[in-house]
């Protein structure tokens, strides 16, 4: 059973930083693109970055470029989401999700991203 | 960048047809992917490829995508489909996916 369990959210103040991570089970976690989608309270879902199963290739969605960071370890069957300069914008469950191709098929349950001073 | 643009609400009676649209630029020249989300959960994808069902997506969820409109068709509409759908695509231009706004769909 594919599971993905994200852990590292919490409450932020403005500018500061935070990291995410995502323990993925089940799967062969190095054969997939992974994937951070984000849902503000009451809105919509936001795709926020994804890499490639070598870490060799990353894209991101131009609100986070040059203030996140996505990366993985296959050894752990890991993923992670670095956040600097966190803004009031950035609040929101951050999902972990497998990509294949470019749809999302397994997500996580998500964990709250709070920027508030 | 590329838009998708999908209704805020649909509202069906329990028993018929439920059509979703999501609208964006030559879309039918592009992959669409559907997500359902339950009142907090976390989305679960209930079409890939147009109108390709992930196994045990029953058959009435099927989807089609032409023009300028994909469409997400939901039959025999039940109470436990009442949610939130969201369409999405991969944006080649600018490397980047793109989700609609959702759709809430009520079952009356």
């Amino acid at each position: 059973e594919v599971q993905l369990v994200e852990s590292g959210g919490g409450l932020v103040q403005p500018g500061g930083s935070l990291r995410l991570s995502c323990a993925a089970s089940g799967f062969t976690f190095s054969s997939y693109w992974m994937s951070w989608v984000r849902q503000a309270p009451g809105k919509g879902l936001e795709w926020v970055a994804n890499i490639k199963q070598d870490g060799s290739e990353k894209y991101y969605v131009d609100s986070v470029k040059g203030r996140f960071t996505i990366s993985r370890d296959n050894a752990k069957n890991s993923l992670y989401l670095q956040m600097n300069s966190l803004r009031a914008e950035d609040t929101a469950v951050y999902y972990c999700g497998t990509t294949s191709d470019d749809y999302f098929d397994y997500w996580g349950q998500g964990t709250l991203v709070t920027v508030s001073s | 960048s590329y838009v998708l643009t999908q209704p805020p609400s649909v509202s069906v009676a329990p028993g018929k047809t439920a059509r979703i649209t999501c609208g964006g630029n030559n879309i039918g020249s592009k992959s669409v992917h559907w997500y359902q989300q339950k009142p907090g959960q976390a989305p679960v994808l209930v079409i890939y490829y147009d109108s390709d069902r992930p196994s045990g997506i029953p058959e009435r969820f099927s989807g089609s995508n032409s023009g300028n409109t994909a469409t997400l068709t939901i039959s025999r509409v039940e109470a436990g489909d009442e949610a939130d759908y969201y369409c999405q695509v991969w944006d080649s231009s600018s490397d980047q996916e793109v989700f609609g706004g959702g759709t809430k769909l009520t079952v009356l």
